[in-house]
């Protein structure tokens, strides 16, 4: 059975304070990992899909890498609006169809 | 370019009734796929609709069903419905192709409250 795991569950940064999100998986052969935001009240809204290890991919403040067992999200100086919920999952690797499984996420609070 | 449609936002029912929730993909878009989130299970896979046809299912009881019509548009319903049902609902479609190039993009969800 597929597995991800995020951690932290949470992390409190300062505003400019890099830091690093993790999301660790088990899968059978991986088809790509996917990285969502989730700010309260609203969807997931998507980020990054990752293929193989080694690719990175970056946009404004966030950049993703991935390896053979986990990816990062790397948050560098982050500021107020970067505050959600970062979600990684990956496509079921014992079918071709769209089934995701998500890890819990990581809630990411940003103060000025 | 329209987003994920989903409705209604807000439902209330009671214990033991059931529940009709409404998704409207992007245009252009043939696979629909329901989620579950819950604090305590975080996001889960109910099941995804592809062309009108159940593709794929998650590990949930067959109180949740859905189905998905000729203009992709799809329903997901829930009856006899348990306190544990309450949820935020997402929907996500996407073009339904090879994964490996197709991104799901999620509506606003629907949240239902079981009293």
């Amino acid at each position: 059975e597929d597995q991800v795991t995020q951690s932290p569950e949470a992390l409190r940064l300062q505003e400019g304070e890099s830091s690093s999100l993790n999301c660790s998986y088990t899968v059978s052969g991986l088809r790509g990992l996917f990285w969502y935001r989730q700010d309260p009240g609203k969807g997931p809204e998507f980020l990054f899909t990752l293929y193989s290890a080694g690719e990175e991919k970056e946009k404004e403040r966030l950049k993703a890498t991935l390896t053979k067992k986990e990816s990062f999200l790397h948050i560098t100086a982050p500021k107020p609006e970067d505050s959600a919920t970062y979600l990684c999952a990956v496509p079921d690797s014992g079918n071709a169809g769209n089934m995701l499984t998500f890890g819990g996420g990581t809630r990411l609070m940003v103060k000025p | 370019k329209a987003g994920v449609t989903q409705t209604p936002r807000y439902l209330i029912k009671t214990r033991g009734q059931q529940v009709t929730l409404s998704c409207s993909p992007i245009s252009g878009h043939r696979s629909v796929s329901w989620y579950q989130q819950t604090p305590g299970q975080g996001l889960q896979f109910l099941f995804e609709y592809f062309s009108e046809t159940q593709r794929n299912k998650g590990n949930f009881p067959g109180r949740f069903s859905g189905r998905q019509f000729s203009n992709s548009r799809s329903e997901m319903n829930v009856s006899t419905l348990e306190l544990g049902d309450s949820a935020l609902y997402l929907c996500a479609s996407s073009w339904g192709g090879d994964l490996a190039k197709n991104i799901q993009y999620f509506g606003a969800g629907t949240r239902l409250s079981v009293l």
